[in-house]
């Protein structure tokens, strides 16, 4: 199976700053790399698709990079809303895998 | 409105089986793949199983395999999970969601756009 780990686990930002997020996968998954943002209690909301592509709807300070096995989510200028658990998903092999989470508390 | 709608989630007994529903609304299942994906009280997303809306490709996680089943009712635009054998372990919400494309035929890998929002099951004694 594909391991994708995610850096750092927790990351405490103020307003305003930059958030970038890690996410590794053990072997090479092309740009079938997918992240997503979850709020307690609600389903899990698509932010980034194919490694670099902005989900519908998501505001333009979201943006994806990456290809292979590295990849970066980051947040250029966070805003409150933005606190909640990210997550890396591939779907290069099966079975399809998540990454363990960051948590970004503002 | 696109959405998801889950339903049949449950506190059943260790052993014991339960049908999970999905019923989606605001679109028809053609051209799309419908997962479930779970996530443990206090824990990460776990992909759990996937199928095209033909039914005729169909993944699961290895956890899983050989105790669940999904299924897929395209006159209902219903998705199913028959989970079997049921173990703590499963215990979770368990999330139905939607994947476009998923052939990729695009050459781009889409995401899963739509998801519903969850039905707990809890395995226990």
């Amino acid at each position: 199976d594909i391991v994708l780990t995610q850096s750092p686990a927790r990351l405490s930002v103020s307003p305003g700053e930059r958030a970038t997020l890690s996410c590794r996968a053990s072997h090479h998954i092309d740009s079938y790399l997918a992240w997503y943002q979850q709020k307690p209690g609600q389903a899990p909301k698509l932010l980034i698709y194919d490694a670099s592509y902005r989900a519908t709807g998501i505001p333009g300070r979201f943006s994806g990079s990456g290809s292979g096995t590295t990849f970066t989510l980051t947040i250029s200028s966070l805003e409150p809303e933005d606190s909640g658990v990210y997550y890396c998903q591939q779907r290069s092999n099966w079975p399809v895998t998540f990454g363990g989470g960051t948590e970004v508390e503002i | 409105q696109v959405q998801l709608v889950e339903s049949g989630g449950n506190l059943v007994l260790p052993g014991k089986s339960l049908r999970l529903s999905c019923v989606a609304s605001g679109f028809t299942l053609s051209g799309y793949a419908i997962q479930w994906v779970r996530q443990a009280p206090g824990k990460g997303l776990e992909w759990v199983a996937i199928t095209w809306n033909d039914g005729k490709n169909e993944h699961y996680a290895d956890s899983v395999k050989g105790r669940f089943i999904i299924s897929i009712d395209n006159s209902k635009n219903t998705v199913y999970l028959q989970m079997n054998a049921l173990r703590p372990e499963d215990t979770a919400t368990y999330y139905c969601a939607r994947e476009d494309d998923p052939d990729m035929v695009s050459g781009y890998y889409l995401g899963v756009d739509v998801w519903g929002h969850g039905t707990t099951v809890t395995v226990s004694s």
